[in-house]
């Protein structure tokens, strides 16, 4: 069955940590990826998104993602995280209609 | 502009009732879905719409019906509320269906007795 699956239920990490999570997929075809990143209280905003070209995408709040093809991955990064980053995130493929992960906590202690 | 909008935040259902779920974009956005957030799932597509007069089922479009009069509006029914429909939902909407960036309204907690 066509999937998402993202590796950590919730990660915890220290300020200034560097920050990696897993985003794979089972689509064969042409796909559009997305993270999507929802603070405590609010909707999803859209972080950074791949639709073609350059496979290292980068996004808003030093946010990046590496698109490999041949591993059909999509994992997010960020060099240094910061106690604001605490948040759900989610990684979604469009392919046609949109299916999302089951999102990762992130909680970042100060 | 106000993005995406829905009405109620909160509601409480007995199992049985009816309710509609509001929806409403001001972003002349051809597209737009229902999403229903469960924990430890994300977010699953209930249904869809690309336009005025045109919808279509998502993953989970059981116990839900939709209708698209408008470009504005798309509203989600509930037709009878079951326990198994308690969950958050969202509304979202994008210029087209391919490839687009969606933009989400701020949820409906929905609690079904």
């Amino acid at each position: 069955a066509q999937s998402v699956s993202q590796h950590n239920h919730h990660v915890i990490l220290s300020e200034a940590a560097s920050l990696e999570l897993g985003c794979n997929y089972s689509y064969g075809g042409t796909v559009n990826l997305f993270w999507y990143v929802q603070y405590p209280g609010q909707h999803l905003q859209l972080l950074l998104k791949y639709f073609s070209g350059d496979p290292l995408v980068k996004g808003i709040k030093g946010f990046e993602a590496e698109f490999i093809k041949s591993k059909f991955s999509f994992n997010l990064r960020k060099p240094s995280v910061q106690w604001s980053d605490t948040a759900e995130y989610f990684c979604a493929v469009r392919w046609p209609d949109m299916r999302f992960g089951a999102g990762t906590r992130l909680t970042v202690k100060p | 502009n106000a993005g995406v909008t829905q009405t109620p935040k909160f509601q409480v259902l007995k199992t049985g009732q009816s309710m509609t779920l509001q929806c409403a974009q001001d972003m002349n956005h051809e597209y737009m879905s229902w999403y229903r957030q469960d924990p430890g799932m994300g977010l699953r597509l209930i249904h869809y719409s690309v336009g005025a007069g045109i919808t279509d089922q998502g993953e989970v479009p059981n116990g839900y019906n939709v209708s698209r009069s408008t470009t504005e509006d798309f509203p989600l029914r509930l037709l009878s509320a079951a326990p198994s429909q308690t969950s958050v939902y969202f509304c979202a909407s994008s210029y087209w269906k391919g490839g687009d960036t969606q933009y989400f309204g701020p949820g409906t907690r929905l609690t079904v007795l």
